[in-house]
């Protein structure tokens, strides 16, 4: 499997929203998306998963949704410290799975 | 306090190979299944291996398939990958993973995850 395509990168200043998609390899995205953030030098933490559930402890200014074929991350009210590398997680069937190929956001 | 501790990366030359291991406290171990998912320095992630909660079950990432296997030992709370016919292709740092799924089917959701170890495949 492929890496999936993400945005090489994106950017927006404090207290703006910022967009990443996830577009799928087929019509239909389904259901088991999962969206990862990696700090340098740090290990990814999930901070989305099932398209648009958050774990404890994930701030609400996080939010995952789907469309058709795309998933999508928003993080809403940038802050300094959400400048990271994101990566999306598809299920890819008979039990494997396949990352996007990671969006650098930079917050300005 | 949960952590998860991988060790025994290093520099290994093409051919051949290593074993990988992931030490687990914290959490009930034998519950949970457990990925494998390695990063090529300067690169994304990639999903490697996934083996279910009881260790009847794995599954592996085409380029995994054939060369690494992945196992567990419940009573010693320890993940393990052997990884044969080592490539340089292989070289990133490999990272074990908790599946959120406890007694489930793993779901492919990674909520706990390790620091890491490194593996050099060079000549």
């Amino acid at each position: 499997q492929s890496a999936l395509t993400q945005p090489r990168s994106v950017s927006g200043s404090p207290g703006q929203s910022v967009t990443i998609s996830c577009p799928g390899t087929s019509s239909d995205i389904g259901d088991y998306v999962s969206w990862y953030q990696q700090r340098p030098g740090k290990a990814p933490e999930l901070m989305i998963y099932d398209v648009s559930k958050r774990p404890s402890g994930v701030p609400d200014r996080f939010s995952g949704s789907k469309s058709a074929n795309t998933a999508s991350l928003t993080i809403s009210g940038l802050q300094a410290e959400d400048e990271a590398d994101y990566y999306c997680c598809l299920y890819a069937g008979s039990s494997e799975w396949v990352f996007g190929g990671g969006t650098k956001l930079t917050v300005l | 306090q949960v952590q998860l501790v991988e060790a025994g990366g290093g520099v290994v030359q093409p051919g051949t190979s290593l074993r990988l291991s992931c030490t687990i406290s914290g959490f009930t171990f034998s519950r949970y299944p457990m990925h494998w998912v390695r990063q090529a320095p300067g690169k994304g992630l990639e999903w490697v291996t996934v083996i279910s909660f009881d260790g009847f079950n794995t599954y592996y990432a085409d380029s995994a398939k054939g060369r690494f296997t992945i196992s567990r030992d419940n009573s010693k709370n320890t993940l393990y990958l052997q990884m044969n016919s080592l490539k340089t292709e292989d070289t990133a740092v490999y990272y074990c993973a908790r599946d959120i799924s406890a007694r489930l089917l793993p779901q492919g959701y990674f909520d706990l995850w390790g620091r890491g170890t490194l593996v050099t495949v060079s000549s």
